[in-house]
């Protein structure tokens, strides 16, 4: 079945730098990836999606990529600031029957640094 | 806008003892799932229902129980609780779609085992 890693499982950047965090992912089936972010305490909330025929998507200092060659997501936060600070969660499926089952990366900690 | 609501909060329980955990949405949402989360190993799915009396396992479903009595709650038991099942669950909703899935998340249910 599908296996996502996602690295790093720390990261810490100074307010104003960028983050990056990567997921990789076995099945090449792979049609739709999100990425959720986990406040201190709460849930997960989505912070971006997309579908396998996007490559690139930028939304409110955000930019996800998709490199299907690689089986390669990527998260850039771009002038990170404090509120950044939470866990990152990158998530995947395959769409028709299974898109149901979403796998989850292991998780990104950030810590924004003053 | 709707929420999910998990209760309890914090369960404890003794070891070898039945313990459920319940979830509610108002989202109207189809599909109900239940993930664990460990620190360090990102989310794993417990079960999840399509709809209203459907139960599907996850890749941990092994030690659980599931139940959809209706669209808007699903309730999840640990059969015998043991150790090394503290961790935090989540609960989530989503509505099925052809395009992919967003998923909307409790609060989390930490279970502590004594």
């Amino acid at each position: 079945g599908e296996q996502v890693e996602q690295r790093p499982p720390h990261l810490s950047v100074r307010e104003g730098d960028s983050a990056i965090i990567i997921c990789t992912y076995t099945d090449s089936a792979t049609a739709y990836f999100s990425w959720y972010k986990q406040e201190a305490g709460a849930g997960l909330q989505l912070l971006m999606s997309v579908l396998s025929n996007v490559d690139r998507k930028e939304e409110q200092g955000l930019t996800v990529l998709l490199n299907k060659k690689d089986k390669r997501l990527s998260l850039n936060l771009t002038a990170a600031h404090p509120g950044d600070s939470a866990v990152y969660f990158c998530a995947v499926s395959a769409t028709g029957y299974n898109q149901g089952k979403l796998i989850f990366g292991q998780g990104t900690k950030l810590s924004i640094k003053p | 806008g709707g929420i999910i609501t998990q209760t309890p909060k914090f369960l404890i329980g003794q070891e070898g003892q039945k313990l459920t955990l319940k979830c509610q949405q108002n989202f109207n949402h189809d599909t109900m799932y239940w993930y664990r989360q460990d620190s360090g190993k990102g989310l794993r799915l417990i079960y999840y229902s399509i709809t209203e009396n459907d139960l599907q396992k996850g890749d941990l479903s092994e030690g659980y129980d599931a139940s959809r009595e209706k669209k808007s709650s699903f309730s999840l038991t640990v059969t015998s609780a043991q150790k090394n099942e503290m961790a935090v669950f989540l609960c989530a909703s989503s509505p099925l779609t052809n395009s992919g899935n967003t998923l909307y998340f409790g609060e989390g249910s930490r279970l502590i085992v004594v």
